[in-house]
């Protein structure tokens, strides 16, 4: 079955540091462009981050020097670390796979920044 | 970065009516335009990609239309299970921005 799975988030203070996975069954991760999409409680859909098939990453400014996307080809698996983790970064983060519409999404995995 | 703007943020329908969201890019995204759809809960779901081409086992009542800044999604006949959130989303460029949403409910 092709799907994907996250997890990793929970609890976190302030300051602190996560590392998110999402795995991926029936489909290679690094022959595809990657995403992290999150979406705070009660709002809209944010992009994060993409690493393309070549290996190239981009984020969007909110997490720019905080977070960074990678992946294991071994492990078939997309990380996501994040550090100086903030009260605004509160989100269900999403791993999308796709270029230029994202056709599979996991269920997501809620991060919660707080004291 | 380009800004996504949907209308309307809500919408109330009833099934069987013809139901039409706009979104509107701060810039021209070619047919870079994405439509999704969200139910609580739950990821988001790929309706449209390309502006206009259905993705496969999506309903043909959803249909998009549109190029360069002005796109819509029009569902010809709502049935009760469409009744969810829909986003727009930019794949033109980096950062892949989305809209603010357009919450449909039921009249």
């Amino acid at each position: 079955e092709v799907q994907l799975v996250e997890s990793g988030g929970g609890l976190i203070q302030p300051g602190g540091s996560l590392r998110l996975s999402c795995a991926a069954s029936g489909f290679t991760v690094s022959s595809n462009y990657m995403n992290w999409v999150r979406q705070a409680p009660g709002k809209g859909l944010e992009w994060v981050s993409v690493i393309y098939s070549g290996g190239s990453t981009y984020y969007a400014d909110s997490v720019k020097g905080r977070f960074t996307i990678s992946r294991d080809n071994s492990k078939n698996t997309l990380y996501l670390q994040m550090n100086s983790l903030r009260a605004e970064d509160t989100a269900v983060y999403y791993c999308g796979r796709g270029d230029w519409h994202f056709d599979l999404w996991g269920r997501g995995t809620l991060v919660t920044v707080s004291s | 970065d380009i800004q996504m703007t949907q209308s309307p943020s809500s919408l109330s329908a009833s099934v069987g009516d013809r139901v039409t969201i706009t979104c509107r890019a701060s810039q021209t995204i070619s047919s870079y335009l994405n439509w999704y759809q969200q139910k609580p809960g739950k990821a988001p779901k790929l309706l449209i990609y390309a502006a206009s081409s259905l993705q496969s086992g999506v309903p043909s009542r959803f249909s998009g239309s549109g190029s360069g800044t002005d796109f819509t999604l029009t569902i010809s006949s709502l049935q009760p299970e469409d009744f969810a959130t829909y986003y727009c989303q930019q794949s033109y460029s980096t950062p892949y921005t989305f809209g603010q949403g357009t919450n449909l409910e039921i009249k």
